[in-house]
């Protein structure tokens, strides 16, 4: 079946530095792209999000860029905070009457002193 | 707005007991839907439901069943544990299907 997957399963960053975290997908149907960030113990909190007739959006201190070319979806975070350690989700759904989200491994970002 | 909640935070079950996992959200949302989250992986959709009264089978619906009766409330029932459903799950609630879910806190279930 389709799967959506991502390039690395951890990252280490240091304070202050932009991080990116990247996503693989395969369903070319997939037109909703979300990304999450889960700390331990809790549930999966939404970040960001694009559809597919978007290449890229802004947040607060992030960015997701859809480059749907070659099926790959990236978040990047600005001046990396402590705080910002945590697994981050990318999840993908496609259109029809009631999306089902399709979520990758994740990856864990350690964000040094 | 309490959002999503869930109970109980954690559950041991013996193989063979049966129980409900209970979710309830307060933000008036349509869709609900249910995930389990194994070690190092992603969550996968269990059942999801669009309305009240209306539910459908997600990635791994298998031993579990699930009711609407009311918007609010979304419950999860597991009619003969396994120790394959051993897992961390998560209720989640949006205005639609095509809007940002909200998660709750997740329950720890282990099956002995």
């Amino acid at each position: 079946g389709e799967s959506v997957g991502l390039h690395l399963p951890t990252l280490s960053v240091q304070e202050g530095d932009n991080s990116i975290i990247n996503c693989a997908y395969s369903n070319s149907a997939s037109d909703y792209f979300i990304w999450y960030k889960q700390e331990s113990g809790k549930g999966p909190q939404f970040i960001i999000d694009i559809r597919s007739n978007m290449d890229k959006r802004q947040g607060q201190r992030v960015t997701v860029l859809l480059n749907k070319t070659v099926k790959h979806l990236s978040l990047q975070i600005a001046a990396t905070q402590p705080g910002d350690s945590a697994v981050y989700f990318c999840a993908e759904s496609g259109a029809g009457s009631a999306r089902q989200l399709t979520f990758g491994s994740g990856t864990q970002l350690t964000v040094l002193p | 707005n309490a959002g999503v909640t869930q109970t109980p935070k954690f559950q041991v079950l013996k193989t063979g007991q049966s129980m409900t996992l209970q979710c309830a959200q307060d933000m008036n949302h349509e869709y609900m839907s249910w995930y389990r989250q194994d070690p190092g992986m992603g969550l996968r959709l269990i059942h999801y439901s669009v309305g009240a009264g209306i539910t459908d089978q997600g990635e791994v619906p298998n031993g579990y069943n699930v009711s609407r009766s009311t918007t609010e409330d979304f419950p999860l029932r597991l009619l003969s544990a396994a120790p394959s459903q051993t897992s961390v799950y998560f209720c989640a609630s949006s205005y639609g299907t095509d809007n940002e879910q909200f998660f709750g806190p997740g329950t720890r279930l282990t099956v002995l």
